[in-house]
């Protein structure tokens, strides 16, 4: 499985924009990059997913380095209700149903 | 649009009893999957179907039957319960199979085999 790497936790107060990173230096070149959260007790949601270039969607912004070994997940404005376990997973054509979530990035958010 | 929804949410099971986990999709997604999700081991793959009348076996699928008799629905039998099966088991779902596919989600059965 292709690995990531990330923080295991970060803070932030409501309403500040917090950058989620995630290292992938064995990424190939046809991986797509997702972001998907789990809040306590509850299923994984998906976030965002991209390939090469930066996207933007209703939820959060991911901005890919050039080289695409790690990624930036942005929440522009938090809220109490982003509090949850942040993961980053390659998917790649062979095992698109493989999920490897690891142990994520536990955000915290402060009122 | 209810999405993925599983039933039930939580279930106490002794050893060598069986059960069906259901799994229900209304939005008319071709694969249809089952993980379980343990600590330190993230999602697994148990089974996974491309299309109602076809299923076939993920990464660790003994102990485990499925159908797919509707593109709707996706139940998960445990054929004779054992301790090693207690987990959380989640459904998901997409629209159809590759790597740029966004997932949905059920909320999960948590399952206690004692």
């Amino acid at each position: 499985d292709a690995k990531t790497t990330q923080p295991n936790s970060m803070e932030s107060n409501e309403e500040e924009p917090v950058h989620l990173p995630c290292n992938h230096s064995t990424i190939s070149g046809t991986d797509y990059i997702h972001w998907y959260r789990q809040l306590p007790s509850q299923g994984p949601e998906y976030v965002i997913h991209g390939l090469t270039s930066n996207v933007n969607n209703r939820m959060a912004s991911l901005a890919i380095a050039e080289d695409r070994k790690s990624s930036t997940l942005i929440l522009h404005r938090a809220t109490l209700r982003d509090a949850a376990v942040y993961y980053c997973i390659l998917r790649d054509w062979n095992n698109f149903n493989k999920f490897y979530f690891g142990s994520g990035t536990k955000l915290n958010v402060k009122p | 649009n209810a999405g993925v929804t599983q039933t039930p949410k939580f279930q106490v099971l002794k050893t060598g009893q069986s059960m069906t986990l259901q799994c229900a999709q209304d939005m008319n997604h071709e694969y249809m999957s089952w993980y379980r999700q343990d600590p330190g081991m993230g999602l697994r793959l148990i089974h996974y179907s491309v299309g109602a009348g076809i299923t076939d076996q993920g990464e660790v699928p003994n102990g485990y039957n499925v159908s797919r008799s509707t593109t709707e629905d996706f139940p998960l039998r445990l054929l004779s319960a054992a301790p090693s099966q207690t987990s959380v088991y989640f459904c998901a779902s997409t629209l159809r199979g590759g790597a740029d596919t966004e997932a949905f989600f059920g909320q999960g059965t948590r399952l206690t085999v004692v």
